[in-house]
């Protein structure tokens, strides 16, 4: 049964930093991962989504990256800005699953 | 192109009751799938909905129910409602037509359900 894991639960930098979150997961047999963000009381955005066959997406100045066989998946933020401000979360959907499997999610705070 | 809606935004019921949530996806989409969101629990997947049918199920009780209209619009319901039912519940679309849920989901605002 595949499992997803966040850490840390909350991170905290000043504004321009560049951070990475991290996202591991339990079945190498992953589909595929995706990244979303949410923001207090609101439903999720998709940021990125790494299919099994792919290594890294990048988007703005976002890019995730996913290794397999270590069961790991990054996603790094560059020049952070308190826009940036939200929770993270990753998503894995398994070899034998229908469905995605959520971390639960690692709270950014970007200080100006 | 219109997001995923929801509704209604809030709810307050008192346990025991029942309550209906609705959510109208994304045009052209034809998955609907949904998710109860807790504190402590985190994002938990309830099922998923395509042409009408049941395709996947997570692990909740009987309760929890759902169905998918010939529109894609889906609703979800939840009887005999307990305090543990408290949480955000998310629904999420896409085109759906690979089987999996391997496209990009976008979610809609979610309904906030407070039970008494």
């Amino acid at each position: 049964k595949q499992e997803v894991t966040q850490i840390p639960a909350a991170l905290s930098v000043p504004e321009g930093e560049n951070l990475v979150l991290n996202c591991s997961f339990t079945d190498s047999a992953i589909y595929n991962l995706q990244w979303f963000r949410q923001d207090p009381g609101k439903g999720l955005t998709s940021l990125l989504l790494i299919q099994s066959s792919q290594r890294e997406q990048t988007s703005g100045r976002l890019n995730a990256s996913l290794d397999k066989s270590s069961g790991r998946s990054t996603l790094y933020i560059a020049a952070s800005q308190p826009g940036d401000s939200a929770t993270y979360l990753c998503a894995g959907l398994g070899g034998s699953q229908g469905n995605l499997i959520f971390g639960k999610g690692t709270k950014l705070s970007v200080k100006p | 192109k219109a997001g995923v809606t929801q509704t209604p935004r809030y709810l307050i019921k008192t346990r025991g009751q029942q309550v209906t949530l609705s959510c109208s996806p994304i045009s052209g989409h034809r998955s609907v799938s949904w998710y109860q969101q807790t504190p402590g629990q985190g994002l938990q997947f309830l099922f998923e909905y395509f042409s009408e049918t049941q395709r996947n199920k997570g692990n909740f009780p009987g309760r929890f129910s759902g169905r998918q209209f010939s529109n894609s619009r889906s609703e979800m319901n939840v009887s005999t409602l307990e305090l543990g039912d408290s949480a955000l519940y998310l629904c999420a679309s896409s085109f759906g037509t690979s089987g999996r849920m391997e496209e990009t989901q976008y979610f809609g605002p979610g309904t906030r359900l407070l039970v008494l």
